[in-house]
């Protein structure tokens, strides 16, 4: 049973373009909120990350907007360039420090 | 910073063979790892959580006389596939953090394949 859903499964986005991947949650005891950028053959690697008390965070062209009363989360990626296709995957760290991925984003951005 | 390094990457056996699967913390301590399987196209599935020094935590549904874990020091922990079969073929992935409050850091996986 996924903890985190998240959508949509794909998108195809115009370089320059806005991509922006959705995540909702239900446990409330999730008190930290990473998005992670997998390459094919890649791990993932942290993109950026918001803690609950935070309504917003930007770091360059990604930005997560959070909305803890909506237990909703997303990442917007600004300015969508072709060195951003990826699989994308949001996910959430409960009470035991392990962390709960949602089912992961294609991401392609065309030229 | 934070770098998580797998070995091997890609590792081709034989029905039957057993298969090591190092991951190593280079420039932090990592006093928890984990370790997770990914099929094609799917999420990452958390299989186990090993702290240094003590005996791994497995996730329902994982046979841990089938993949031993051991984590005896702070930088390195190993995942042995026992009598791998080709239902054992996947993507095998570390996570490494030093404190709980503390992301986690990912290797670059380790493919296996079992003909």
């Amino acid at each position: 049973q996924q903890q985190v859903k998240q959508s949509p499964q794909s998108l195809i986005v115009q370089k320059g373009g806005i991509s922006i991947i959705n995540c909702a949650y239900e446990n409330t005891a999730f008190d930290y909120f990473p998005w992670y950028q997998q390459f094919p053959g890649k791990g993932p690697a942290l993109l950026i990350a918001i803690r609950p008390d935070v309504s917003e965070k930007k770091e360059g062209r990604f930005t997560i907007s959070f909305n803890k009363s909506a237990k909703q989360f997303s990442l917007h990626i600004m300015d969508s360039q072709p060195g951003d296709s990826a699989t994308y995957f949001c996910a959430a760290t409960d009470s035991w420090g392990k962390l709960q991925f949602g089912a992961g984003t294609q991401v392609v951005v065309t030229p | 910073g934070a770098v998580v390094s797998q070995h091997p990457s890609w590792v081709i056996c034989k029905s039957g063979t057993s298969v090591k699967i190092e991951c190593r913390s280079l420039d932090f301590q990592a006093t928890t790892m984990f370790w997770y399987r990914q099929f094609p196209k799917q999420s990452l599935m958390l299989m186990a959580t090993s702290n240094e020094g003590s005996k791994a935590t497995y996730e329902q549904g994982v046979e841990k006389d089938k993949f031993l874990i051991n984590h005896a020091s702070l930088t390195l922990s190993t995942l042995t596939v026992t009598s791998a079969h080709p239902e054992d073929s996947s993507f095998y992935i570390c996570s490494a953090r030093w404190q709980s409050n503390q992301p986690q850091h990912f290797g670059d996986g380790t493919r296996l394949s079992i003909l």
